[in-house]
Formats: structure tokens, C-alpha cells, sequence
């Protein structure tokens, strides 16, 4: 099993609707949760970041994070065109909190 | 946020060669900084955790002697890639975590090399 698990996709989501992206982990002893958005030749920026139980957001984000379930997410509302790119979830390592483990990614198509 | 730079952004040399890649944060200190590794379609692999002032931890399966990295200050740490082979040529990103005391890791914008 790997550590962080996210289904690859493609995921297309038409414009405007919501688009949901799910990711697990298999370390329960993770504190610290990350989404970063990657586009084709870029490096990955930060969207969110997530350390408690429950639902944050940001502007059009909503990560959500349930530690029982070792189950993390990433709503986009209102979906733009710009959205469409790669999402990375990413999970602190077992062996040191700064040390990340990124899941495979899960590509997103915003269609017009 | 934090910034994270990298040079060069992209580079072509011959196989053979050794190329040096530098990352830089710039309006913070980061005594560790990270280093990571993508081929096209895959995700990040992480290479190495670079400590300054003291050796470079690397992952299982990754060449130490191949791979050298020097942390020789607070702000700046670099990646050579020595004797490389076409095999080596990918997308190479640096991060570092900021000195907020969060585990935020920001990333520089990579480096794309090319060994011909």
C-alpha cells in the first residue's frame, strides 16, 4: 500500500460545478496535511494547508480532514478554467515532521 | 508567501558532464532544504534532505556520490549531478519550510535538465 494515495484521474468537471478531490494516508501519526497545485512544467504551489479535524477554507478551497478515516480533501467551488491542472496532496513523513510524502497526483480538466 | 529560487531553470548538457543546480531562499533562513525529483506524468521523489552546516540525508535508492549536495549557508543550497547520463535528465525542485515553526515547505520553480 502506498503511503498517500489519490486517484490519478483525469477528473473533468464542468465549468462552475464542484469539483472534489480525495486522498488517503496510511500513517496515522501525520500531523500536517497539504494540497499543492502543480500545472504542466511548473513546480507545485501551495493551496491549503490542514492540521486539525474538520473543514477549512480559503476563497474558493475547502480542504477537509478526517484523521479517524485518514482521509483528506480538496473542494474547488465554482470551477474555473484556470483550476484545470494537477492537485498534490502531501502528508508529513514518519520520520520528521517537515519531511513530506506526496501523493501521485490527480489531474483535473476544467471544461469550458 | 515564502520564496524559493532556483538556477539555473533549465539546462542541456552532454553525458559525461557534472551540472550544478542552486536553490535559494530569499527573504527567509532555512537550515534544511529539500530536494526533490519528477519524470513526466509521475510525482514528486523526494532525493535527499539537505542540512546546512552538516551532511546531506538521502533516500534509499539514491546515489550519494552521484547526487552531491552542499548547504554551506543558511539561504543556499545545491544539487550537482555529476557524470550524468540521459537517464538523469528530469524536472529537479528544491523546497525548504520556512522559520515560521509550521512544516510549510515552499518550492522553487525547478530546474529542467537535459543530458544529451
Amino acid at each position: 500500500q502506498k503511503e498517500v494515495e489519490q486517484n490519478s484521474g483525469p477528473l473533468s468537471v464542468p465549468e462552475g460545478a464542484i469539483a472534489s478531490l480525495n486522498c488517503t494516508y496510511s500513517d496515522r501519526g501525520s500531523q500536517s496535511f497539504f494540497w499543492y497545485r502543480q500545472y504542466s512544467g511548473k513546480s507545485p504551489e501551495l493551496i491549503m494547508s490542514i492540521y486539525s479535524n474538520g473543514d477549512k477554507e480559503d476563497g474558493r478551497f475547502t480542504a477537509q480532514l478526517n484523521k479517524a478515516s485518514q482521509y483528506v480533501s480538496l473542494l474547488i467551488r465554482d470551477s474555473q478554467p484556470s483550476d484545470s491542472a494537477t492537485y498534490l496532496c502531501a502528508v508529513n513523513g514518519a520520520q520528521g515532521a517537515q519531511k513530506l510524502v506526496f501523493g501521485q497526483g490527480t489531474r483535473l480538466t476544467i471544461n469550458p | 508567501g515564502a520564496v524559493v529560487s532556483q538556477h539555473p531553470s533549465w539546462v542541456i548538457c552532454k553525458s559525461g558532464t557534472s551540472v550544478k543546480i542552486e536553490c535559494r531562499s530569499l527573504d527567509f533562513q532555512a537550515t534544511t532544504m529539500f530536494w526533490y525529483r519528477q519524470f513526466p506524468k509521475q510525482s514528486l521523489m523526494l532525493m535527499a534532505t539537505s542540512n546546512e552546516g552538516s551532511k546531506a540525508t538521502y533516500e534509499q535508492g539514491v546515489e550519494k556520490d552521484k547526487f552531491l549536495i552542499n548547504h554551506a549557508s543558511l539561504t543556499l543550497s545545491t544539487l550537482t549531478v555529476t557524470s550524468a547520463h540521459p537517464e538523469d535528465s528530469s524536472f529537479y525542485i528544491c523546497s525548504a519550510p520556512t522559520d515560521l515553526g509550521t512544516d510549510t515547505q515552499y518550492f522553487g520553480p525547478g530546474t529542467r535538465l537535459t543530458v544529451l
